[in-house]
């Protein structure tokens, strides 16, 4: 069965600052695709960054970038210069081309303070 | 681009009583997906469509949701007769079929928050 674990419900950073979310999955399979993914309050869910599991280079969008250890089965989120309006859920999520399904994390909601 | 739309976009109604949802999709994505998001809980996915096809439909409670998509475009989702336990946010995504750029990314709707009472 495949898991995703976010074991950081909440967070907080002050604005400007840097801050890492954590995620983990579970997953027999060595080919997949792991996605950060962000939910503003007004609930439209919009991709963050996404990394392909065959590339050991992390992917870097702007001021978001990940740290993917495939062996720890880890792949956290760290954003630079925090803004406000990063204030959001930030689901984690990965699929298996083999089934097209997604498996998404609980969650972590994150407050940028100002 | 025009992104996923659905509506609407809130809907309160009583216990036993039916709601359907519809979601339109970005033009040309093959693949569409329903989403039940309970509060402080990431989405579960109900059912897949590619075009007009099912995909997957294994965590649909078939007793009571059903879901279309007909002509592989718009789709509804149904809810008859509603429970208590159903309100959450219905999330309606979808994505490109065999595309090589983010082929499995999944572009979201804004919801729909259904209330039941």
């Amino acid at each position: 069965a495949q898991t995703v674990t976010q074991s950081q419900p909440e967070m907080s950073v002050q604005e400007a600052e840097t801050v890492t979310l954590s995620c983990t999955y579970d997953t027999s399979e060595n080919n997949y695709y792991l996605f950060w993914y962000k939910q503003p309050p007004s609930r439209q869910m919009i991709l963050v960054i996404r990394q392909e599991a065959y590339k050991q280079q992390n992917a870097t969008e702007n001021r978001f970038s990940v740290n993917f250890q495939k062996a720890a089965k880890s792949f956290s989120l760290k954003i630079s210069d925090s803004q406000l309006g990063d204030t959001a859920m930030y689901f984690c999520a990965f699929i298996l081309p083999t089934g097209n399904q997604f498996y998404f994390g609980t969650g972590t909601s994150l407050t940028v303070i100002p | 681009e025009a992104g996923v739309a659905q509506s609407p976009r809130y809907k309160i109604i009583e216990k036993r009583q039916s709601v359907a949802f519809w979601c339109n999709p970005i033009s040309g994505h093959a693949t569409l997906y329903w989403y039940q998001q309970i509060l402080g809980q990431g989405p579960k996915l109900l059912i897949q469509f590619q075009n007009n096809g099912v995909v997957d439909d294994s965590q649909l409670p078939k007793d009571r949701f059903s879901a279309e998509r007909l002509k592989g475009v718009d789709s509804t989702l149904k809810i008859q007769p509603a429970k208590l336990e159903d309100s959450a946010v219905y999330l309606c995504a979808s994505s490109l079929e065999g595309a090589f750029q983010g082929p499995y990314e999944q572009y979201f709707g804004p919801g729909t928050r259904l209330t039941v009472t």
